[in-house]
């Protein structure tokens, strides 16, 4: 399974977009990239999956680049409450386990 | 609400005592997890399901045995635990691309954990 490596941990403000990037350079061919979302004592949530180029949703947008190594996750006009540990995980599907690393510890300040 | 609960919530234990932690989905799921979270530590799988079939134990101490009656329930066992065993404790299921073929790891869906204390 190929290993993540994101920032420990950022700060940022109400209303501004902030952008977390995740380094995965030994991404396999058939590995997508997935972000999950941890607020304090309760279970991660699913925020979105790509596997090239971008995709976006409710939530929030993932950025690949052509070569795949490494990956960012945007998160428009954020709130207090986006104030969370923020997951990168590469995979395939054909693997029945994934491996969460350490993540990135955002904090949203008013 | 993710679809998958955990009782108990919190739970209290002496190192001499026997408890279990219990999960349920109600997603219609093929794969459950357990994973411990203790304080200021990475995620850390324990145990993989598949199709009630146990496929990992991620080198856990016997004192954690898991048990996997039906493709909705999902129990650990805990006895003899140590202090440093006090950590969260999650539940996650999902569903198991049948396909064969590539696609993005299957969304993995949390309970709330339960958050244990061995004294």
């Amino acid at each position: 399974l190929a290993k993540t490596t994101q920032p420990i941990s950022m700060d940022s403000y109400e209303g501004q977009e902030v952008n977390i990037t995740c380094s995965h350079n030994n991404i396999a061919t058939n590995d997508y990239i997935t972000w999950y979302q941890q607020f304090p004592s309760q279970g991660p949530r699913f925020i979105i999956q790509g596997y090239k180029t971008k995709v976006t949703n409710e939530v929030a947008s993932l950025f690949i680049p052509a070569d795949r190594k490494s990956s960012t996750l945007s998160l428009p006009r954020v709130s207090l409450s986006d104030t969370a540990v923020y997951y990168c995980l590469v995979g395939d599907r054909r693997n029945d386990k994934i491996i969460f690393g350490k993540g990135t510890r955002l904090h949203i300040l008013p | 609400e993710t679809g998958v609960t955990q009782t108990p919530r919190h739970l209290v234990m002496g190192m001499t005592n026997k408890k279990s932690l219990k999960c349920e989905q109600h997603l219609g799921h093929n794969a459950m997890y357990w994973y411990k979270q203790s304080a200021k530590k990475p995620l850390e799988l324990m145990f993989v399901y598949n199709f009630k079939e146990q496929t990992e134990n991620n080198s856990v101490p016997s004192r954690f045995s898991p048990e996997c009656p039906n493709s909705s329930h999902l129990f650990l066992h805990l006895h003899t635990l140590q202090p440093e065993d006090s950590a969260l404790y999650l539940c996650a299921s999902s569903q198991l691309g049948t396909s064969g073929g590539p696609g993005g790891t299957d969304t993995q869906y949390f309970g709330p954990g339960t958050r244990l204390t061995v004294l």
